[in-house]
């Protein structure tokens, strides 16, 4: 059965803090892995992965993959309260297969 | 205009009742999904589509039906609706190649 952890479940910082979200995941047939934003409405797409070591980067946020390991991670740095949201990961596989993650709770108090 | 709409947005129903939730895009993606979410959970998958002929069941389809009416709609639904499908209801598309997925923005369901 696919799987996709993320950790922490939950977290709070200050501003100006930097965080790393992470997330693994045991899946068959690896597509691409997609990280979201969610605030109080549907989530907004951040990145999307697909080979290893390939750092994407928008703004204060970056994120990698790596395949061998089986893993991502989602970097912040100088937080906002604006960042303060869930964020999601999920797998996609070569079957069309979606599989989320529970979610990381960011918190940025000012 | 929205690319990916959902109706009704908000819907409070009673145990037993049947109901439908629509989904309609204007990407003219394939791909269309359902998931829901639950509080403190991530979400889950209901239903996905890859074509109009083309159905899958995903994680939790128990109690739930689709319909594919044609490549711009997806519906889901509730033959006869319980408690514990109280959720916010997402439906979702993505083309073929990059399987990004692009949201709607949600019903949220109560059943009482």
């Amino acid at each position: 059965e696919d799987k996709v952890v993320q950790s922490p479940l939950s977290l709070v910082v200050h501003e100006g803090d930097t965080v790393t979200l992470n997330c693994s995941y045991e899946v068959t047939n690896f597509r691409s892995l997609l990280w979201y934003k969610q605030e109080k409405k549907a989530p907004t797409f951040l990145f999307m992965l697909t080979s290893s070591g390939i750092e994407k980067k928008s703004g204060r946020l970056s994120s990698i993959l790596d395949k061998k390991e089986l893993f991502s991670i989602l970097n912040i740095t100088a937080t906002q309260t604006g960042d303060s949201a869930v964020y999601l990961c999920v797998i996609n596989t070569n079957a069309g297969k979606s599989t989320f993650g529970d979610g990381t709770t960011l918190t940025v108090k000012p | 205009d929205a690319d990916v709409t959902q109706t009704p947005r908000n819907r409070i129903t009673k145990t037993g009742k049947r109901i439908m939730l629509e989904c309609s895009q204007t990407k003219g993606h394939d791909r269309m999904y359902w998931y829901r979410q639950d509080p403190g959970l991530g979400l889950r998958l209901i239903y996905y589509s890859f074509d109009v002929k083309d159905i899958n069941k995903g994680e939790i389809s128990d109690g739930y039906s689709v319909s594919r009416q044609a490549q711009a709609k997806f519906s889901l639904s509730l033959e006869s609706a319980i408690p514990n499908q109280t959720a916010l209801y997402f439906c979702a598309t993505s083309d073929l190649n990059s399987y990004e997925q692009y949201f709607g923005p949600g019903t949220r369901l109560t059943v009482t």
